[in-house]
């Protein structure tokens, strides 16, 4: 079973701040995805990665897939109250329309 | 984009009676819908995998003859929750892939049920 762990597992920040999340697994992915949740909606896709050592910019986000394609980053210059969400990396193995298995999740909260 | 629309967002449903979740591609053909399923502040984990014109494949631990799931067309599956209980009440999402788009994993807006 591929398991990917996520940490930290709840953050709590102040509006401004930086931070960084983790996404960790013993397991090889060909791909990996990472998507912002809010309560009670689907996951949207914020950025999919697939060469290792691959890094990746979306606005104040920041990604960055493991040169040996088993772990991935996600750092957020500034956070803003908007960043606010659950954030889930998911891993996908072989080719396209691959089941992917997701992260434990990294619940952020950014408050004023 | 692509859009997958599931129905209804949220059902409330009495001990023993059975809950439907359509999950429908409005402007692509999906051979192949996820269904997952995630209990409050816990991550999505997948319950089976639906393919369009055969059996769909179902995860470790997850009652096929409870979770019925039907691929009958290009751009619908629907999970069936059989003699629903109360343990079973969760937030159930379900996703497709876009034909042509490798990683291009698109998910519905979920769906509450909750068995009373």
């Amino acid at each position: 079973t591929q398991l990917l762990e996520q940490s930290p597992q709840f953050l709590s920040i102040q509006e401004g701040e930086n931070l960084t999340v983790y996404c960790n697994s013993s397991s090889v992915f060909s791909s990996l995805q990472w998507y912002r949740q809010e309560p009670g909606e689907g996951p949207v896709l914020l950025v999919t990665v697939v060469t290792g050592g691959e890094v990746k910019k979306l606005k104040r986000l920041t990604f960055q897939f493991g040169d040996a394609r088993k772990d991935s980053s996600l750092h957020i210059t500034a956070a803003q109250p908007g960043d606010t969400g659950l954030y889930l990396c998911a891993g996908a193995t072989g080719g396209g329309g691959n089941k992917l298995t997701f992260g434990t999740g990294t619940q952020l909260k950014v408050e004023l | 984009g692509a859009v997958v629309s599931q129905h209804p967002s949220r059902v409330i449903c009495k001990s023993g009676t059975s809950v439907k979740i359509e999950c429908r591609s409005l402007d692509f053909q999906a051979t192949t819908m996820f269904w997952y399923r995630q209990f409050p502040k816990q991550s999505l984990m997948l319950m089976a995998t639906s393919n369009e014109g055969s059996k769909a494949t179902y995860e470790q631990g997850v009652e096929k003859d409870k979770f019925l799931i039907n691929h009958a067309s290009l751009t619908l599956s629907t999970l069936t929750v059989t003699s629903a209980h109360p343990e079973d009440s969760s937030f159930y999402i379900c996703s497709a892939r876009e034909p042509g788009l490798n990683y291009g994993y698109t998910f519905g807006s979920g769906t509450r049920l909750t068995v009373v």
